[in-house]
């Protein structure tokens, strides 16, 4: 089955900073990626995702990034805000397996 | 807004208790899924459900079992609580494979 496997566990930056996550995939008929975000006490919230077909993907502060034949793809947060402070994890995904395989989790801090 | 609920968000039990958790969503969702989430090993899929009554085993089903009769409605079972279940557990809906939504979750303790 797929394996994802995501570093760094904790992410620490300063306020204004970019904040970079990656996560790796084992099974090359994923074809589908998003990224979410847990803040504390809530359910994980889709943020942002892409799919097999496109390279990169952005929406305001924070973009990803695919890269198909080394089987990774990356989050990043630009000008990063406290708010920005969370859990986030990575998934991969297909339409044959109908289900999500997360990654172990990111938790970010950002520093005021 | 797609809504999901668990019907409790803290839930302490002992040990060989039978447990139901319930999970409702209001967006008439075909898939409906139960994780559960522990410090350094992400989420990890229990069950999931493409259809009413129907099911498929995730990754770690042992231990647990799931009912939906409703289409709404999505239903963990833990037949005997052990203490390794002692987890935070979330449930999630999807129209398609892709965009999951997620309840709060609800954090159990077996003692």
């Amino acid at each position: 089955g797929e394996n994802v496997e995501q570093h760094p566990s904790t992410l620490s930056v300063q306020e204004g900073d970019s904040a970079v996550i990656k996560c790796t995939y084992s099974d090359s008929a994923s074809n589908y990626f998003p990224w979410y975000k847990q803040e504390l006490g809530k359910g994980p919230q889709l943020i942002i995702d892409i799919r097999s077909n496109v390279g990169e993907k952005k929406d305001q502060r924070i973009a990803v990034t695919l890269n198909k034949t080394a089987k990774h793809f990356s989050l990043h947060i630009t000008e990063t805000q406290p708010e920005d402070s969370a859990v986030y994890f990575c998934a991969a995904g297909d339409t044959g397996r109908r289900a999500l395989t997360f990654g172990s989790g990111t938790r970010l801090q950002v520093q005021p | 807004d797609v809504k999901v609920t668990q019907s409790s968000r803290y839930l302490v039990k002992r040990t060989g208790e039978k447990v139901f958790l319930e999970c409702v969503q209001d967006m008439d969702h075909e898939n409906m899924f139960w994780y559960r989430q522990d410090p350094g090993l992400g989420l990890r899929l229990i069950y999931f459900s493409y259809d009413v009554k129907m099911k498929e085993k995730g990754d770690i089903p042992e231990g647990y079992s799931v009912s939906r009769e409703k289409k709404e409605r999505f239903s963990l079972i833990l037949e005997s609580a052990s203490t390794n279940q002692t987890s935070m557990y979330l449930c999630a809906s999807s129209f398609t494979t892709y965009e999951q939504y997620f309840g709060p979750g609800t954090r159990l303790t077996v003692t």
